[in-house]
């Protein structure tokens, strides 16, 4: 059952454009929204989380937009980078559950020089 | 300490033989979670453990899987009478609070042939 679901599957950006990533959850107990970057036989790492009582949150190029009436979140990467090239996950998690993140299928992003 | 270590990073085994990967998170952490990533997905739940108890576990952790945290440090998963469905990445991750966000370690690719 996917509770959170990701698009675009695959993402090409020139360097300098803006890079966004959509995701949509379904279970209205989530209210801790992280972003994970991934690069090839790496761990995935934290990038940027939002709890929905703020609905953006920016650090340095990377903000995350939360629509919580929606069911929605995003995030912007700003004058994007060959080296943001990677793939990203958007998660989500009940805080007061302590555990499990459910994690998007995941973007490939690739920046062109 | 830098980061959560796995051991080992690759393993190649036969169908039908068991597998045990180590994972030893960073020394404060007192969470402890397995994922299995398979190629062009998100990360999945497994298990958790809060120290040394295993406070939950997902459908996708059969009865031939098994997990472990002595002492609350390291962990241990287990796989018996490997399948070739069992080829994954397995990560595991550890934090000190969830919204902290997880510290992923570099993850144990699994092939059965």
């Amino acid at each position: 059952q996917q509770q959170v679901k990701q698009s675009p599957q695959s993402l090409i950006v020139q360097k300098g454009g803006i890079s966004i990533i959509n995701c949509a959850y379904e279970n209205t107990a989530f209210d801790y929204f992280p972003w994970y970057q991934q690069f090839p036989g790496k761990g995935p790492a934290l990038l940027i989380a939002i709890r929905p009582d703020v609905s953006e949150k920016k650090e340095g190029r990377f903000t995350i937009s939360f629509n919580k009436s929606a069911k929605q979140f995003s995030l912007h990467i700003m004058d994007s980078q060959p080296g943001d090239s990677a793939t990203y996950f958007c998660a989500a998690s009940p805080l007061t559950s302590g555990s499990r993140l459910t994690f998007g299928e995941g973007t490939q992003l690739t920046v062109n020089p | 300490d830098t980061g959560v270590s796995q051991d080992p990073r690759h393993k190649i085994t036969k169908r039908g033989q068991n597998v045990t990967f180590r994972c030893d998170p960073i020394s404060e952490h007192n969470r402890l979670y397995w994922y299995r990533q398979t190629l062009g997905q998100g990360p999945e739940f497994l298990t958790y453990f809060q120290n040394e108890a295993q406070l939950e576990k997902s459908r996708l952790l059969s009865d031939r899987f098994s997990a472990e945290r002595p002492k609350g440090s390291f962990s241990t998963l287990e796989i018996q009478r490997t399948e070739q469905g069992d080829s994954a990445m397995y990560l595991c991750a550890s934090s000190l609070w969830l919204d902290d966000g997880y510290t992923f370690g570099s993850g144990t690719r699994l092939t059965v042939v």
